[in-house]
């Protein structure tokens, strides 16, 4: 059964600087791995979306790797900003076509 | 494009009742639909998986008799959230796919059964 866990489960960070969101998941036979923010209170926005045969998607200041064999993940943004300040899931698609999502990581960029 | 809508965005309902949910494709036709619940700073939990005029699929552990899905069209699913009780408030969110293509969700509806 495939498992996706995100870490840090929160993070806090001053204004400008880097954020590194990590999440891997446990069976690395998937079709894509997609990152996604979440408002408080709404519906997920879709971020990045990486097939398995990427190595990585940017978007803007935002760039994911996906590292299939080693079952990793990791979502860079660049300069953060306090509108920044959401909670990240990655989330695979595997066999059955269903997306198995991580736990998530509240971020808050403080200004 | 790909916009999914819930409706309501939120509801209260007392202990016992039924509410209903709905989630509708509007531009697009959606083969497949699915349904997630989401408890407080958790992530989001697959519920069951709707195809365009078949039963859905539920996963394990989620009572098929207490969430009733329908996916009548091709642009609505609905939820129906049978005598509901407290443990049943939580974060309700559907979301809609095109073949194998990438998922799209909707905005999520807030159901809190006092």
């Amino acid at each position: 059964k495939q498992e996706v866990t995100q870490i840090p489960a929160a993070l806090s960070v001053p204004e400008g600087e880097n954020l590194v969101l990590n999440c891997s998941f446990t069976d690395s036979a998937i079709y894509n791995l997609q990152w996604f923010r979440q408002d408080p209170g709404k519906g997920l926005t879709s971020l990045l979306l990486i097939q398995s045969s990427q190595r990585e998607q940017t978007s803007g200041r935002l760039n994911a790797s996906l590292d299939k064999s080693s079952g990793r993940s990791t979502l860079y943004i660049a300069a953060s900003q306090p509108g920044d300040s959401a909670t990240y899931l990655c989330a695979v698609k595997a066999a059955g076509n269903k997306l198995t999502f991580g736990g998530g990581t509240r971020v808050l960029v403080k200004p | 494009g790909a916009v999914v809508s819930q409706h309501p965005s939120w509801v209260i309902c007392k202990s016992g009742t039924s509410v209903k949910i709905e989630c509708r494709s509007l531009d697009f036709q959606a083969t497949t639909m699915f349904w997630y619940r989401q408890f407080p700073k958790q992530s989001l939990m697959l519920m069951a998986t709707s195809n365009e005029g078949s039963k859905a699929t539920y996963e394990q552990g989620v009572e098929k008799d207490k969430f009733l899905i329908n996916h009548a069209s091709l642009t609505l699913s609905t939820l129906t959230v049978t005598s509901a009780h407290p443990e049943d408030s939580s974060f309700y969110i559907c979301s809609a796919r095109v073949g194998g293509r990438e998922q799209y969700f909707g905005p999520g509806t807030r159901l809190t059964v006092t």
